[in-house]
């Protein structure tokens, strides 16, 4: 069964640093990219980027380059999210997602994480 | 970026009726549209890829349509447990861009 779980919901405080986690199982993680997807309170869905596990291949939307990192380890199948210097306006839920294979959309998603950045 | 307009945003019908939602791309995408559900407190869930092929598991009153700029989802027979929100994305170019989203209540 293939499964993405992620890190749990953080509480941080602006200029903060952090990195939070998508664990994926049942499925050869180094062979399918991973998305992030932002979703800031009672709003939609934004597409922030996305890695190859394999050759750690990353694609950012322009809106999030330069504010945060994408990255993964295919060795423990786990991406990576991560934040040099937070600001308030990060407060989201971030959702990890798995690309089907030879396409665009995303077939799995992880069960998000809540992160929450106040002083 | 490929702009995505969906409408309406709210929608509030009963159980048995048919129920469309209608998804504008600012510039042609061809057919390369996905469909998600996202229920409250709980991540998306893939409906339809391909602007029109169901995916698998989906109950099959659940049906797409379109090409190009226009697309709509269209729900046979609402059942009440089809509430949530609905989400359109482009998946032609970076960034791949979602649709504002459409609710949708059961009356």
């Amino acid at each position: 069964e293939v499964q993405l779980v992620q890190s749990a919901a953080e509480v941080q405080k602006p200029g903060e640093s952090l990195k939070i986690s998508c664990k994926g199982s049942g499925y050869s993680f180094g062979n399918y990219w991973i998305g992030w997807v932002r979703q800031m309170p009672g709003k939609g869905l934004e597409w922030m980027g996305i890695i190859y596990p394999g050759d750690s291949d990353t694609r950012y939307n322009p809106s999030f380059k330069g504010q945060v990192a994408i990255s993964a380890d295919k060795s423990i199948s786990t991406a990576y999210l991560q934040w040099p210097s937070l600001k308030a306006s990060d407060t989201a839920i971030y959702y990890c997602a798995r690309r089907a294979i030879s396409s665009e959309w995303f077939d799995f998603w992880g069960q998000g994480t809540l992160v929450t950045v106040s002083s | 970026d490929i702009q995505l307009t969906q409408s309406p945003s709210f929608l509030s019908a009963s159980v048995g009726d048919r129920v469309t939602i209608t998804c504008r791309a600012s510039q042609g995408i061809s057919s390369h549209l996905a469909w998600y559900q996202q229920k409250p407190g709980k991540a998306p869930n893939l409906l339809m890829y391909a602007a029109s092929t169901l995916q698998s598991g989906v109950p099959s009153r659940f049906s797409g349509s379109g090409s190009g700029t226009e697309f709509t989802l269209t729900i046979s027979s609402l059942q009440p447990e089809d509430f949530g929100t609905y989400y359109c994305q482009q998946l032609t170019s970076y960034p791949l861009t979602f649709g504002g989203g459409t609710k949708v209540e059961i009356k």
